[in-house]
């Protein structure tokens, strides 16, 4: 079946510019993910979905990032007045149970290569 | 954070096993011991995972100490498809999901 998908795969923009990232996860899956990966790193965990519970934005590293997610579909993350420092790999990731269990499996999508001028 | 410690490279070369290490010398006894790999220009793809006794799939083997501070991805004959960072992670204290990816062992395989 088909896997976790993004858009876009590439997006460069200039300083200051806003950018909307789109993240699709695999159908029936609950749990949604989004994490960050700046070149030579590992990933750093940004924001969890699960269900219609509150998400948990503890890895949010400022206030110009934010994500939504519509029920158990689609979510986007948005990084406004965009820096430099914000240049990274952005990665998705959804399980198919709430990833609370310690044996819960993620699957990644390709990710978007965000670069920022 | 849950830590654990991995060298930064290995080499292999092809049709050899290749064993790689990890050590997370604080894990707790519910905490599940995961392998992720992750191939040029792609996320990361899950590999095996294991608690106690030593796994096996159709992609590795998972040997793991029995005092669970360390433990070892076993890949049983290396292909040139082999060549990624291996990830070995743990979550801890409830939350699960927040997996905690260090830089990995960059796997490289020759011909």
């Amino acid at each position: 079946g088909a896997g976790v998908s993004q858009s876009p795969s590439n997006k460069v923009t200039e300083k200051g510019k806003d950018v909307e990232l789109r993240c699709d996860p695999i159908s029936g899956h609950t749990a949604l993910y989004w994490y960050r990966q700046r070149l030579g790193q590992g990933l750093e965990f940004l924001i969890y979905f699960q269900g219609n519970s509150a998400p948990d934005k503890s890895g949010l590293p400022s206030d110009r990032f934010s994500a939504e997610r519509t029920g158990e579909s689609v979510s986007t993350l948005t990084i406004q007045r965009t820096q430099q420092e914000d240049s990274a790999v952005y990665l998705c990731a959804s399980s198919m149970t709430s990833g609370r269990s310690s044996t819960d499996t993620q699957y990644f999508g390709p990710g978007t290569r965000l670069t920022v001028l | 954070d849950a830590k654990t410690t991995q060298p930064n490279s290995m080499e292999s070369n092809e049709e050899e096993p290749v064993h790689l290490p990890c050590n997370h010398s604080t894990i707790s006894g519910t905490d599940y011991i995961h392998w992720y790999r992750q191939l040029p220009s792609q996320g990361p793809e899950y590999v095996i995972h294991g608690l106690t006794s030593n796994v096996n799939n159709r992609m590795a083997s998972l040997a793991i100490a029995e005092d669970r501070k360390s433990s070892t991805l076993i890949l049983h004959r290396a292909t040139l498809r082999d060549a990624a960072v291996y990830y070995c992670i743990y979550a801890s204290g409830g939350s699960n999901y927040k997996l905690t990816f260090g830089k990995g062992t960059l796997l490289t395989v020759n011909p």
